[in-house]
C-alpha cells in the first residue's frame, strides 16, 4: 500500500494564529487526497477532498475559508487552519486513494493540533 | 451512502478468535466493504476489503453473505497488540463518487 507522512506530528499554537499541516504521499502519485478531523473518543469526520491542480471539495459544514487546502503536486497536500481557536484543537489525518476502483485509502499518522 | 452498525465494544482474551459483525442493510450494488484498524493517536490502518463471499489475507478474514447486508471481520488468535478500534466502512469506489464515511467503530479490548 501507499506510504503517507504528515508534518508536524503535533503542534501547539496560540489562538488567532494560523497553522499549516503537510501531507505527503511518499511512494505513490496521489491525484486525490482526503482530510479528516477526529475529536477525542469520536470517529473520523471527512472534512474535504483535495484534488491535485484544482480546488478542494469541502463537506457540508466545513468552512473553506478557515481550512485552506492546497494540493500543488501529486505528492503534497497542505491544510492550513487559519485564525485557529481552541475549538479547532483536534487530530487531523490525511489519506490517499490507492485504488480508485475500490476506494482503498491509506492514511497518514495524523497531526495533533492544540490551540491555547 | 450506506450506514453501518457495529457493536460499540468487545472484550477478548489472548489467543482467541474474534469476530466483529457489521450490519449494512442499505448497501448498494457498487459498494465495497472495507475494514480499518486504529490505535490511539494514529491514523487508521487498512485491514481488509471485499465485495462478496470470503476474503482472507495475512492478518484477517472477511466473510460476506450472499445478500451482502452484513459482514464479519475475523481476527485469528488475537494478541494484546490487537487492542484497537475497528471500523467497518461501506461505499462506492472513488471514481464513482464514493467517499469514506466512518461510523462509531468497535473498540476491541484484548486481555491477557
Amino acid at each position: 500500500g501507499a506510504v503517507v507522512s504528515q508534518h508536524p506530528s503535533w503542534v501547539i499554537c496560540k489562538s488567532g494564529t494560523s497553522v499549516k499541516i503537510e501531507c505527503r504521499s511518499l511512494d505513490f502519485q496521489a491525484t486525490t487526497m482526503f482530510w479528516y478531523r477526529q475529536f477525542p473518543k469520536q470517529s473520523l469526520m471527512l472534512m474535504a477532498t483535495s484534488n491535485e491542480g484544482s480546488k478542494a471539495t469541502y463537506e457540508q459544514g466545513v468552512e473553506k475559508d478557515k481550512f485552506l487546502i492546497n494540493h500543488a503536486s501529486l505528492t503534497l497536500s497542505t491544510l492550513t487552519v487559519t485564525s485557529a481557536h481552541p475549538e479547532d484543537s483536534s487530530f487531523y489525518i490525511c489519506s490517499v486513494t490507492w485504488d480508485t476502483y475500490t476506494d482503498t485509502q491509506y492514511f497518514g499518522p495524523g497531526t495533533r493540533l492544540t490551540v491555547l | 451512502l450506506a450506514k453501518t452498525t457495529q457493536p460499540i465494544s468487545m472484550d477478548s482474551y489472548e489467543g482467541q478468535e474474534v469476530n466483529i459483525t457489521c450490519s449494512h442493510n442499505n448497501i448498494a450494488t457498487n459498494d465495497y466493504i472495507t475494514w480499518y484498524q486504529q490505535f490511539p493517536s494514529q491514523g487508521p490502518r487498512f485491514i481488509i476489503q471485499g465485495y462478496k463471499t470470503k476474503v482472507t489475507n495475512e492478518v484477517a478474514s472477511l466473510f460476506i453473505p450472499a445478500d451482502r447486508k452484513s459482514s464479519t471481520l475475523s481476527l485469528p488468535r488475537v494478541s494484546l497488540s490487537d487492542t484497537a478500534v475497528y471500523y467497518c466502512l461501506v461505499g462506492a469506489p472513488y471514481n464513482q463518487g464514493g467517499k469514506l464515511i466512518f461510523g462509531q467503530g468497535t473498540e476491541l479490548s484484548v486481555k491477557p
